[in-house]
């Protein structure tokens, strides 16, 4: 059964850095063809996709983001990070990673809210 | 960047009807790589049809997919209750990956 969960810091002020992780189960990122996104939704809108990570360890960023953005990954503790530097109030919002292994996101966490306030 | 259009973003069915949404991309996209995504009320988005016609597991047989190039579409034969979500279409054949802004499938 695969299974992932996002966790990060709930709340943060502006200019800070945002620290996700997401642990996950039921598959290994050192299998080919395998990857991880991370995907944002702020309250009551649509869905931003963030970054990528591949099994090879290829990265890719959503341009409109990429100078904020790093994802990384731990291959033998089955866990994806990513960073966001310098947010501000627009990145509140319910970050989800999910499973990438055939060019589509098939399974999904359940999600961590962050909210960016002073 | 490949710019995904939904519509209608609102539509209002009653049960037994016939519904069809559908996705615009701004540049061609390989059916393989066109998917959609149903994402109720405070829960995570699931995968719902991928590769532009394939039900994802679980998924009811009334709901089907179509489409090729830069148009697409998802159709419900005979809408239910348990339908009412946002559907979101996403295209995954070159980055950035992108999403549409979803389409929100109301029960009368």
């Amino acid at each position: 059964q695969v299974t992932l969960k996002e966790s990060g810091p709930g709340i943060l002020q502006p200019s800070q850095t945002l620290s996700l992780t997401c642990s996950f189960s039921g598959f290994s990122l050192s299998t080919s063809g395998m990857g991880v996104g991370w995907i944002r939704q702020p309250s009551g809108e649509g869905l931003e996709w963030l970054a990528d990570i591949w099994w090879d360890d290829n990265k890719y960023y959503n341009p409109s983001l990429k100078s904020r953005l790093t994802i990384s990954k731990d291959t033998s503790s089955n866990q994806v990070f990513l960073k966001i530097t310098s947010v501000d109030t627009a990145d509140t919002a319910t970050y989800y990673c999910a499973r990438s292994s055939k060019w589509y996101f098939d399974v999904w966490g359940a999600g961590t809210t962050v909210t960016v306030s002073s | 960047e490949n710019v995904l259009t939904q519509s209608p973003a609102i539509m209002s069915a009653s049960p037994g009807e016939k519904v069809t949404m559908t996705c615009r991309a701004s540049s061609s996209v390989s059916s393989s790589y066109l998917h959609w995504y149903q994402q109720k009320s405070g829960a995570s988005p699931k995968l719902w049809i991928y590769s532009t016609s394939n039900l994802a597991s679980g998924v009811p047989a009334r709901f089907s997919g179509s489409g090729s190039g830069t148009s697409y579409s998802l159709t419900i034969s005979s809408v239910e209750a348990e339908d009412a979500a946002t559907y979101y279409c996403q295209q995954y054949s070159g980055y950035p990956l992108t999403f549409g802004a979803g389409t929100k499938l109301e029960l009368k």
